[in-house]
């Protein structure tokens, strides 16, 4: 089946670093890529989306990349601050339903 | 001036019991979703409907019911509630043909003891 995977549970990083958060995905098909931020008693935010009709997407301070070749996706925060604390979650969306990955944990240190 | 609103942020509740969570969108969406989310924080969706029509239901059991009076709101009824269904229930919404503009709601934490 269609699944969404993430890399590690926990990164933990220092403020001021970068910190770089990896999903893998199995659905070949898949052809939109969503990364979400969920802080703790909140739901998903959006934080930036990916076609995959492209390789790279920059927004303010986060950068998505894609590789179709090894269904692979990741989320470059630069320079981390302690309000990117968050569980963050990449998802897809094979057929008008979006899919999660299963989140990874980012901790800023100050 | 919440966009996606869910009531109750918290529910706790014995096992046997049947509750309701209600969840309405002011963004004009036409589409709306359940999802749950469970102590790995690990998401995923439930029911899906659009404009009252039911158009995702996924495996979930049938003590869940969704019921939407208009495509302002879904809500959701859960009858014979069991432990395994402690978890946190997220509502979202969207236009659909837009694949961006999912809007999720705060969640409610269900508590089933």
């Amino acid at each position: 089946g269609e699944s969404v995977g993430l890399h590690l549970p926990t990164l933990s990083v220092q403020e001021g670093d970068n910190s770089i958060i990896n999903c893998a995905y199995s659905n070949s098909a898949s052809d939109y890529f969503i990364w979400y931020k969920q802080e703790s008693g909140k739901g998903p935010q959006f934080i930036i989306d990916i076609r995959s009709n492209m390789d790279k997407r920059q927004g303010q301070r986060v950068t998505v990349l894609l590789n179709k070749t090894v269904k692979h996706l990741s989320l470059q925060i630069a320079a981390t601050q302690p309000g990117d604390s968050a569980v963050y979650f990449c998802a897809e969306l094979p057929t008008g339903k979006l899919i999660f990955g299963q989140g990874t944990t980012l901790q800023v240190k100050p | 001036d919440t966009a996606v609103s869910q009531t109750p942020k918290y529910l706790v509740t014995q096992m046997g019991n049947d509750k309701s969570i209600k969840c309405e969108q002011n963004l004009g969406h036409d589409t709306m979703y359940w999802y749950k989310q469970d102590s790995k924080k690990f998401l995923k969706i439930m029911f899906s409907y659009n404009n009252k029509e039911l158009i995702i239901n996924e495996t979930v059991p049938n003590r869940f019911s969704p019921k939407s009076p208009d495509k302002a709101h879904l809500n959701l009824h859960i009858n014979s509630l069991e432990l395994g269904d402690s978890a946190v229930y997220f509502c979202a919404s969207r236009n659909r043909g837009f694949d961006y503009g999912y809007t999720f709601g705060s969640g409610t934490r269900l508590t089933v003891v």
